[in-house]
């Protein structure tokens, strides 16, 4: 059973803050997402990595940075917290080759609120 | 520039009726297409996908329907249920692209 897990389910900030958020995943897969879920908006990519140390910006990559030094861990960053960043952060995780490569499994999110 | 809308935010359905739930989308290049369930305070899973080399993939209660002349896809419920309730995400890529583009969600609620 695939696991995804994310260090805090709720978190409060304040401005100008540097933020951590980690995400780790048991499955041995390649891939690993940052997403942020704002209403209306759906699920928007921030950053995502195929393997260690590589990274590719996502959709909105603007205020954040990501880090992958090891395969199960995926850490999103956000250099300077500001308000327009408060939001739920969805991490996910895949296989980058399979008959369901393609199939994500999500973490249970992130709940940031910044002041 | 939004690749995959889903167009109504919130859908509300009788108990034991069929629900279902539209999705669009606008590059011609995606070929495979997924839908994700999401309940509150969880991430999202993975319910039910289709390649775009069939019009029709059934597991269950679900069906999902593609059209692609029409660029249009669909999640069919039936019989809907109670925990049926929960926001619906539609999602599209194109094969090793690795990235998955998703709607906006529609919240769908179900009626005793």
């Amino acid at each position: 059973d695939v696991k995804v897990t994310q260090s805090s389910r709720y978190l409060v900030k304040r401005t100008g803050e540097k933020v951590f958020l980690e995400c780790v995943q048991d499955m041995d897969h390649e891939n690993m997402f940052w997403y942020r879920q704002d209403p209306g908006l759906g699920l928007r990519l921030i950053y995502f990595s195929y393997d260690v140390k590589m990274k590719e910006k996502g959709d909105i990559p603007e205020g954040y940075s990501v880090s992958r030094e090891k395969k199960e861990r995926f850490s999103l960053i956000l250099e300077s917290a500001s308000t327009n960043q408060t939001s739920m952060y969805l991490c996910a995780s895949s296989f980058r080759t399979g008959p369901i490569q393609e199939t994500q499994y999500f973490g249970p999110g992130t709940r940031l609120l910044v002041l | 520039d939004q690749q995959v809308k889903q167009n109504s935010p919130s859908l509300s359905v009788q108990e034991g009726r069929i629900s279902i739930l539209n999705c669009d989308y606008t590059n011609s290049m995606f070929d495979y297409f997924l839908w994700y369930k999401k309940y509150p305070a969880e991430g999202p899973t993975f319910l039910i996908s289709i390649s775009s080399i069939k019009d029709k993939n059934e597991d269950g209660r679900f069906t999902v329907f593609l059209n692609k002349s029409a660029k249009h896809l669909s999640l069919h419920i039936v019989p809907s249920q109670p925990g049926d309730s929960a926001v619906y995400f539609c999602a599209a890529l194109i094969q090793g692209a690795q990235k998955l583009v998703f709607g906006q969600g529609t919240r769908l609620t179900i009626n005793p």
